[in-house]
Formats: C-alpha cells, sequence, structure tokens
C-alpha cells in the first residue's frame, strides 16, 4: 500500500562495491528522508532533502555516503564502497512540509555485503 | 544514549485485551510523535501521530496518552487482533526536523 517506491528491494554486494538505490516520493511531498534501520531495529538518520537542496545530514554520509534528489528523476543513496557494516535496511520516506504530517515510508531495499 | 526510550522489547497479549506500550524521551524540544507499526520485511507504517500540545489522540482502536511534564507517552491498542503483532516505534521529532526512534516493541497477540 506504500506510495513511497524504492528499488531494488534487495541489494548483494561484494566489499568495495559500489551500492545503489532509489526512491520516489510520494507526489506532492518535496521532503525526502533517508535512514538505515539496523538488523537491532536502530534507525539512523542519513540525509534528507527538500526537493533538490540537502536540508540536514550526518557525518557519515560525507564520506562514503551520497545522495541526490535531482527534478523530474528518482531520488537515490549510493554507497561508493561497500562494508560488511553497512548491510541493513535502508528506507526512504517523504513528506509534506506541513509539521502535523509524519514522514510516509517505502518498503526499503536490504543490502547484504558479503 | 537513547534520546527515545520504548520500555518493553516484547509484549504478548491475548486476543481481545488492551496492549499498551510506553514510550519516554529526553528532548524537550521533541514536539511530534508519531507512531509506527512494522512488518517483517516491510517499512514501517504510520499508524497514528500527536503533536505535545494535546494530551490525548485516538483513531480508531489506537488510541495514544501524552503527558508533556513527564516526557512520557503510550499507546494502546484496544480490543488486540492477531493481526496487530508486529514491532511498532515511538519516535519523536523537534520543529519537524528529522525523526528520533525507539528500539521497537514486539507485540503478540494470541488467539
Amino acid at each position: 500500500n506504500s506510495k513511497v517506491i524504492q528499488t531494488p528491494r534487495y541489494l548483494v554486494k561484494g566489499q568495495g562495491q559500489k551500492a545503489k538505490m532509489r526512491c520516489i516520493p510520494e507526489k506532492g511531498h518535496p521532503v525526502v528522508f533517508w535512514y538505515q534501520q539496523n538488523k537491532n531495529n536502530e534507525f539512523k538518520f542519513l540525509i534528507n532533502f527538500q526537493n533538490q537542496e540537502v536540508l540536514q545530514q550526518i557525518d557519515m554520509t560525507e564520506k562514503r555516503f551520497s545522495a541526490e534528489c535531482p527534478s523530474n528523476s528518482p531520488c537515490s543513496l549510493e554507497i561508493q564502497s561497500s562494508e560488511a557494516g553497512d548491510s541493513a535496511l535502508y528506507l526512504c520516506a517523504s513528506s509534506r512540509r506541513d509539521r502535523n504530517q509524519a514522514p510516509l515510508f517505502g518498503e526499503g531495499t536490504r543490502l547484504s555485503v558479503l | 544514549q537513547q534520546q527515545v526510550r520504548q520500555s518493553s522489547q516484547s509484549l504478548t497479549v491475548w486476543e481481545g485485551e488492551t496492549a499498551i506500550l510506553n514510550c519516554s524521551y529526553e528532548n524537550s524540544a521533541f514536539d511530534y510523535f508519531p507512531w509506527y507499526q512494522q512488518f517483517p520485511g516491510e517499512g514501517p507504517a504510520l499508524l497514528i501521530a500527536i503533536r505535545s500540545v494535546s494530551d490525548k489522540k485516538e483513531d480508531g482502536r489506537f488510541t495514544i496518552f501524552f503527558n508533556k511534564r513527564e516526557k512520557n507517552l503510550s499507546l494502546h491498542i484496544k480490543d488486540s487482533q492477531p493481526g496487530d503483532s508486529a514491532t511498532y516505534f515511538c519516535a519523536a521529532s523537534a520543529n519537524a526536523q528529522g525523526l528520533t526512534f525507539g528500539l521497537g516493541t514486539r507485540v503478540s497477540v494470541f488467539p
């Protein structure tokens, strides 16, 4: 039922390989978030955008992680050189600018780094 | 240090009972508290949310009770059904910024 579309659902990479995942936010939602959910259910905020501009990002994303939300194209999150510790569920969420609306999540991309 | 704490990792109730999930937070700037439901292999789905100006929010069988002074809130699932078996996450945000999540409470509803 999710209106945030993430692809692929599953991604398997070797250490050192690039991993790229995409997200189409819900129509009319200018704010996009990326989170990492590990096997212990910990959610880690990575980055968020409003339209094409980065609003906030954590230090981790400034090194091996890169993300963009070009106009008229899916948003993407890319890990330049995957490490075993990057294995997790990567969740994209989108929302309106309205403070009273919680972000809606996609089904996620499950990344396994072998 | 967990900014958002869920007091139980797991909770078991019988069908028809009310499940009560507790959550507390540290940051006084948090002003918006959504709860998400997640089934295995799926993304979190928004269930219900409350702003810090309210002390109660109800939507069908789901009710949030919020205590700003004590910095805690609870989610009540009335008339629990086996289909409610899932992991429930309490989350919080300040000024419409990114969410901070608890570690979840896994609810099992037995028929």
